[in-house]
């Protein structure tokens, strides 16, 4: 079965200092993609980044990173230096071609508060 | 660009009316999906089309139904609602069913059935 796990259910950050958002995955496919999206108070969700199984260095999108360890099975999202306008709920999410037939699976996500 | 746009953006619907969410986007894409959200469950896949004329199931199929007679247009159909089907629902979009693409989701349409 494919899965995503989220552990954090919320989180505090200070405003300007990093902050990271756990990620792990199960999935028995060896081609699969990986996917963060922010959902903010208004409701939309946007894409933030994206990171190949065969993607051998980590992605980044300016201030989000994703740390891929393979191995480990995770997948969490750094954001350097936060603003208060990170403050969202936070998804993370996997594609393969296994049982769900190329379609997003989605963790339960992580609310990230930054504080001035 | 609208990208994916979805109407109405809300509605309250009384238990045991048909209702059909639209969904129309403009980016040519070949995939598209329908997610519903509920606290605490985060999103989940309702049915699926990687291709026009072709629809799939996905997790929480039961009491929706759509249809994909055109690239543009993805359509999702309560056909008698039930309270439980109050949430908030997104249409997606992707190039491909590929794993390497990211899916685009529309701004949502907030449901609730009395």
């Amino acid at each position: 079965a494919q899965k995503i796990t989220q552990t954090q259910p919320g989180m505090f950050v200070q405003e300007k200092e990093a902050v990271t958002l756990d990620c792990t995955y199960d999935t028995s496919d060896q081609s699969y993609g990986l996917f963060w999206y922010k959902q903010p108070s208004s409701g939309e969700m946007i894409f933030l980044i994206y990171q190949g199984s065969y993607d051998e260095q980590n992605a980044t999108e300016g201030r989000y990173s994703l740390n891929f360890q393979k191995a480990r099975k995770s997948a969490n999202l750094v954001i350097s230096a936060s603003q208060l306008g990170d403050s969202a709920m936070y998804f993370c999410a996997m594609r393969a071609w296994g049982g769900s037939q190329g379609n997003l699976i989605f963790g339960k996500g992580t609310k990230l508060s930054v504080k001035p | 660009i609208a990208g994916i746009t979805q109407a109405p953006t809300s509605q309250i619907l009384a238990a045991g009316r048909r209702m059909t969410l639209r969904c129309t986007q403009d980016m040519r894409h070949n995939a598209m999906y329908w997610y519903r959200q509920d606290l605490g469950l985060g999103l989940r896949l309702i049915h699926y089309s990687n291709t026009a004329g072709t629809t799939g199931k996905g997790e929480v199929p039961d009491g929706y139904s759509v249809s994909r007679a055109n690239t543009d247009d993805f359509p999702l159909t309560l056909a008698s609602a039930v309270p439980s089907q109050t949430s908030v629902y997104f249409c997606a979009s992707s190039p491909a069913s590929s794993p390497y693409n990211e899916q685009f989701f529309g701004p949502g349409t907030r449901l609730t059935v009395l």
